[in-house]
């Protein structure tokens, strides 16, 4: 059973510069949601997509930007990188039950490391 | 911003002992989860307790819940070098169209010396 996966694992980019990080959810996932987690803070939530559509938004600008394709899998875009940008991206994968109620517990990657230099 | 704050934010202990790490946090949930990491990975689900739950335990962990003093507190027991990780709390506040939205806090760095 695969479990959540994301890529790449690291990268480097400059200010200024635009990135795509990639995710495929847990096998029988349905909804992924995207994080930023700081070095030595709590992840952040940034959006959740589910049937290809953003859901929720956290506080995040619209420099941010994401996407779900019909596999449910996603990708996060950056525009215009800022040194700020530096961090732990995670994805997190989640199931709509049946009924329509959705399971509580979120399947996290590994994460893809982005350092803007 | 973060809702949660995990209390302390590192804890060094000795194997064998066990670790006790709070969380408060400022809405009103329907859940809250505690998740580990390891090493700045990604995140492991640990337990989950509802609103309407006082405590729950899986293996060697304990959670408690008080929603009076919006607080929750992880207690892992007989710790292990491998339970070296750091651990977040997470509360669910709200559902709006199915969409849920996950709020973390800050995370206790746990060391288990040997």
């Amino acid at each position: 059973d695969a479990g959540v996966t994301q890529s790449p694992t690291h990268l480097i980019k400059t200010r200024g510069q635009q990135v795509t990080l990639r995710c495929s959810p847990k096998s029988g996932h349905d909804t992924v949601s995207w994080y930023q987690q700081a070095l030595g803070q709590g992840p952040q939530f940034i959006f959740q997509y589910y049937e290809e559509e953003e859901r929720q938004r956290g506080n995040f600008p619209d420099r941010f930007s994401g996407h779900q394709f019909p596999n449910y899998s996603s990708e996060l875009n950056v525009n215009a990188l800022l040194l700020g940008d530096s961090a732990l991206y995670l994805c997190a994968s989640s199931l709509v039950l049946s009924g329509g109620t959705r399971a509580y517990e979120q399947y996290f990657g590994p994460g893809t490391r982005l350092t803007v230099t | 911003s973060q809702q949660g704050e995990e209390d302390p934010q590192a804890l060094s202990i000795q194997e064998g002992e066990n670790a006790t790490m709070n969380c408060s946090y400022k809405t009103s949930i329907n859940n809250l989860q505690w998740y580990r990491q390891n090493s700045g990975r990604g995140l492991v689900h640990l337990i989950l307790i509802r609103s309407n739950e006082r405590e729950k335990h899986s293996g060697r962990l304990r959670v408690t819940l008080d929603t009076s003093k919006k607080s929750s507190s992880l207690l892992i027991t007989a710790s292990r070098a491998a339970d070296t990780a750091s651990y977040f709390c997470a509360t669910d506040a709200y559902r709006i169209q199915g969409a849920q939205k996950l709020v973390f806090g800050q995370g206790t760095r746990l060391t288990i010396n040997p």
